[in-house]
């Protein structure tokens, strides 16, 4: 049972490209989430889908876009990279049942040079 | 505007002991509080979790207590390992929404 899995773990982008953080669960849950985690601060909520089809901004949702096609895929697009966008990317997933718990993928790191 | 907060960025404790870590919330909503564990370069990982219906909950060394007049909630680890070494996130949630703190990094020293 792979859980969530991120791809690619690490990435260097120039300013102005644009690049697509993959994510896929198995686990069939109903939510995911794409999370970045700044130094010394939390995880900050970028965007969240609670189904294929349906996707919502989070905290933080400006310079990214996301797509909800499958159940399993929820892919983080950054178009215009800025070096604003330096960060660590976590891709999550949970169960609509209340009180559940949210599981993470091992995280991207993505730098803007 | 932190819903989340852990005032404490770091904390070192040594080998056998008590390790407690501390985390406050101020959204009286949220019904569900979740600690997780981090290693550099990895994902957080889910560690222990409490219902707002309860004031305790206990895994092996890992024990969260909530006080909810406090909104407070901490996480003891007895005995603590060297292993134990790692950034711990405190989250809470209402329904899906998930918050979490800025964690809390801690050094277990042999």
């Amino acid at each position: 049972n792979a859980g969530v899995t991120q791809t690619p773990k690490f990435r260097i982008l120039k300013i102005g490209q644009s690049m697509t953080l993959q994510c896929t669960q198995d686990m069939n849950h109903n939510y995911m989430y794409w999370y970045r985690q700044d130094p010394g601060m939390g995880l900050k909520l970028i965007y969240y889908s609670v189904g294929a089809g349906i996707t919502d901004k989070g905290e933080v949702p400006n310079g990214y876009n996301v797509s909800r096609s499958t159940t399993e895929d929820f892919p983080l697009r950054l178009e215009l990279a800025a070096p604003s966008q330096t960060s660590v990317y976590f891709c999550a997933s949970s169960y609509i049942v209340s009180g559940n718990t949210i599981y993470f993928g091992e995280g991207s790191w993505l730098t803007v040079v | 505007d932190q819903q989340v907060k852990q005032n404490s960025p770091s904390l070192s404790v040594q080998e056998g002991r008590i390790s407690i870590l501390n985390c406050d919330y101020t959204n009286s909503m949220f019904d569900y509080f979740l600690w997780y564990k981090k290693y550099p370069a990895e994902g957080p990982t889910f560690l222990i979790s409490i219902s707002s219906i309860k004031d305790k909950n206990e895994d092996g060394r890992f024990t969260v207590f909530l006080n909810k007049s406090a909104k407070h909630l901490s996480l003891h680890i007895v005995p603590s390992q060297p292993g134990d070494s790692a950034v711990y996130f405190c989250a809470a949630s209402e329904g899906q929404n998930f918050v979490f703190g800025p964690g809390t990094r801690l050094s277990v020293l042999p």
